[in-house]
């Protein structure tokens, strides 16, 4: 089953432009990742953020996570038409063992920039 | 380049039929998971091995089952195909499957299976 929704579905921006990218789960979770995907293939991990971490930047990547409402925001700034693919949030929770470590991811959000 | 390959790229079956997917798991990585990626879909965890060993399992049924080897590969087998196992196949190898909080997950570039 999915853990994370995220919001939009489709997103389409001009070059330049900031995206930003809305994820939202159901349990409580150890961290929250975000992955790219391009064209079908094989998922490029960005950015983790921590369950007791609120903000992370990484390059152009800003990521916030609100564990009160269970949602993440991914942010992109000054997007390139490179930016252009899916994008996943992937929760993970250990189980009691401490073991069967595992993603659950979302539906994700297809960006298209426009150059 | 996340230093994870997968063999093949493209697959065609037909209902029944058997297919072994592989993996080759970064050097160092003892764990690793398969996950299924229906189209429009995000993927979906199937199983994790550590060390050989099943780790966990998702909503899947027996006929998904694999084998890890200790030179770092690794194997998804399914048996007698259904239409709906069509998808894209992703294995991802990390340092630990437990004990480390966050352990980022490489995947490869994914196996397209079509069930006919």
């Amino acid at each position: 089953s999915q853990q994370g929704e995220e919001d939009p579905q489709a997103l389409s921006i001009q070059e330049g432009e900031n995206a930003t990218m809305n994820c939202s789960y159901k349990t409580s979770i150890n961290n929250l990742q975000w992955y790219r995907q391009n064209s079908g293939r094989g998922l490029v991990h960005l950015i983790l953020i921590r369950s007791n971490e609120r903000e992370k930047h990484s390059g152009r990547l800003r990521v916030t996570l609100d564990t009160s409402k269970k949602s993440s925001s991914l942010l992109i700034t000054a997007s390139r038409a490179a930016d252009t693919a899916s994008y996943f949030c992937a929760t993970d929770r250990r189980n009691s063992g401490g073991s069967n470590y595992k993603l659950t991811f979302g539906k994700g959000t297809l960006l298209t920039v426009n150059p | 380049e996340t230093g994870v390959t997968q063999s093949p790229t493209h697959l065609i079956k037909t209902r029944g039929q058997q297919v072994t997917l592989r993996c080759s798991s970064q050097s160092g990585h003892n764990t690793v998971s398969w996950y299924q990626q229906a189209l429009g879909q995000g993927p979906q965890f199937i199983f994790q091995y550590y060390r050989e060993e099943e780790n966990g399992r998702g909503n899947f049924p027996p006929r998904f089952s694999g084998l890890q080897f200790p030179n770092y590969s690794s194997e998804l087998n399914v048996n007698a195909l259904e239409l709906d196992d069509s998808a894209l196949y992703l294995c991802a190898s990390s340092l630990e499957g437990w004990g480390l909080a966050g352990d980022t997950q490489y995947f490869g570039p994914g196996t397209r299976l079509t069930v006919l």
